[in-house]
């Protein structure tokens, strides 16, 4: 089956510590997102990807950082200097970035701060 | 700024009964709009999208959604609600005007009585 997985469903991160939210889609999709769900906010953008190799900042990007160097892989670490990290990160992919594509999401990671 | 609201944060209706959460958005000329749903603690799903062509487009699930250009609204129906439609809804719009990236409402949380 087709689709995409997030690993960790739960992460609890220690004060200082960067963690790392896995990202992995088979559905040989080019463009790959990063979004942060809180509470009564909707979906913010904190990353994009639309091509292996290369990425761009979302809205929210502060204190998080990501990488592509696979099509089917767009992992995201949350660093130390983002000082209120609680929330549900889900990923998403869309055939092209160069056009407005249906995202496709995946189950999420709930990532909470011990 | 693009713009995406729902104005409703709650909607609660009676098994059996019609259905209609609104979104309103503030975009380019050539909007691209979905509707999501999300059950608690998952990913988000694709319920229905409109690109282009008849206003009015049929989805999952016994849902639809009508595209209205004056109003700048593509409001969700279902005329007749069952239980398992209990979830959170989210409108999203598109625009190549702002680099394919789409922007979500806040949501709409659905309740259905018995």
């Amino acid at each position: 089956d087709g689709g995409i997985t997030q690993s960790p469903k739960y992460l609890f991160r220690k004060e200082g510590q960067n963690v790392t939210l896995s990202c992995e889609q088979n559905l040989n999709h080019d463009a790959m997102y990063w979004y942060r769900q809180d509470p009564g906010q909707g979906l913010r953008l904190i990353y994009y990807s639309q091509i292996v190799n290369d990425f761009q900042k979302g809205d929210i990007a502060e204190g998080y950082s990501v990488s592509r160097e696979k099509k089917e892989s767009f992992p995201l670490t949350v660093t130390s200097a983002q000082k209120n990290p609680t929330a549900f990160y889900l990923c998403a992919s869309s055939m092209e970035g160069a056009r407005v594509e249906t995202q496709y999401f995946g189950p999420g990671t709930r990532l909470l701060v011990l | 700024a693009q713009s995406v609201t729902q104005p409703d944060i709650h909607i609660t209706v009676s098994e059996g009964a019609s259905l209609e959460l609104r979104c309103n958005y503030s975009y380019g000329a050539t909007p691209y709009l979905f509707w999501y749903v999300q059950s608690p603690g998952q990913g988000l799903q694709l319920l229905l999208k409109y690109f282009s062509g008849d206003t009015l487009v049929q989805g999952i699930k016994g849902f639809e959604a009508e595209f209205k250009r004056s109003q700048s609204s593509f409001n969700l129906r279902k005329p007749s609600v069952h239980w398992s439609d209990a979830a959170e809804y989210f409108c999203a719009v598109g625009d190549r005007e702002y680099g394919n990236k789409l922007v979500f409402g806040a949501g709409t949380i659905l309740r259905v009585k018995s």
